[in-house]
């Protein structure tokens, strides 16, 4: 069985202070992929990234970076210079190799940026 | 412009009534899925549907039924035998091309009175 698990309930931070975002994940499968989402007040969820577990490189895009960890399952997220409209839900995901492509979410970590 | 759409943006059905939830996408996508997500939860999946004409359960499909007649509509009906049918649905089509991702509608909020 899949899972993925967002330790962080809740973080709050002041504008431009860097935040990491934590998810470990749980999977049999030596093939799959990890995804970010973004979930804003008005309820859709905004695409963020998706990695293979063949490609442990980072990634980064503008403010934000992904560090993707193998030997820890983990693929953490950082918001560099925070800014009050990072303010959302941020959803970590995992999808198995399998044609169904079902994705497993973690519960979400409320992130809230404050001026 | 291409996207998905549900609607509507927020229901209040009865109790003991059905109601159907809609999803349309022109992203021209064969695979669509239905998920919920309650408070401080994270989404789970209803059912989904690879092409048209065929569809399966997802982690979660008691008391939901869908249809898939045509590959831009994948409707979602919740019957009266959910039990706890109060949520925020969110349904999403997946492009398996070049990002090879499920991307998501607005979703719709539904309130059982």
């Amino acid at each position: 069985a899949q899972k993925v698990t967002q330790a962080q309930t809740e973080i709050s931070v002041v504008e431009k202070e860097d935040v990491t975002l934590d998810c470990v994940y749980e999977t049999r499968d030596t093939t799959y992929y990890l995804f970010w989402y973004k979930q804003p007040p008005s309820g859709e969820l905004v695409f963020l990234i998706r990695r293979n577990s063949f490609d442990e490189q980072n990634e980064i895009s503008g403010r934000y970076s992904w560090n993707f960890q193998k030997s820890t399952s983990s693929f953490n997220f950082t918001i560099t210079a925070s800014q009050v409209v990072d303010s959302a839900v941020y959803f970590c995901a995992l999808s198995g190799g399998g044609s169904n492509y079902k994705l497993t979410f973690g519960k979400g970590t409320l992130l809230t940026v404050n001026p | 412009d291409g996207g998905i759409t549900q609607s509507p943006k927020y229901l209040f059905r009865k109790e003991g009534q059905n109601v159907t939830l809609s999803c349309e996408q022109n992203l021209n996508h064969d695979a669509m899925y239905w998920y919920r997500q309650d408070p401080g939860q994270g989404l789970r999946l209803i059912y989904y549907s690879q092409i048209v004409n065929d569809f399966q359960k997802g982690d979660i499909a008691e008391g939901y039924s869908v249809s898939r007649e045509k590959k831009e509509s994948f409707p979602l009906t919740v019957t009266s035998a959910q039990k706890n049918p109060t949520a925020f649905y969110l349904c999403a089509s997946r492009d398996r091309g070049r990002t090879d991702t499920q991307y998501f509608g607005p979703g719709t909020r539904l309130t059982v009175l």
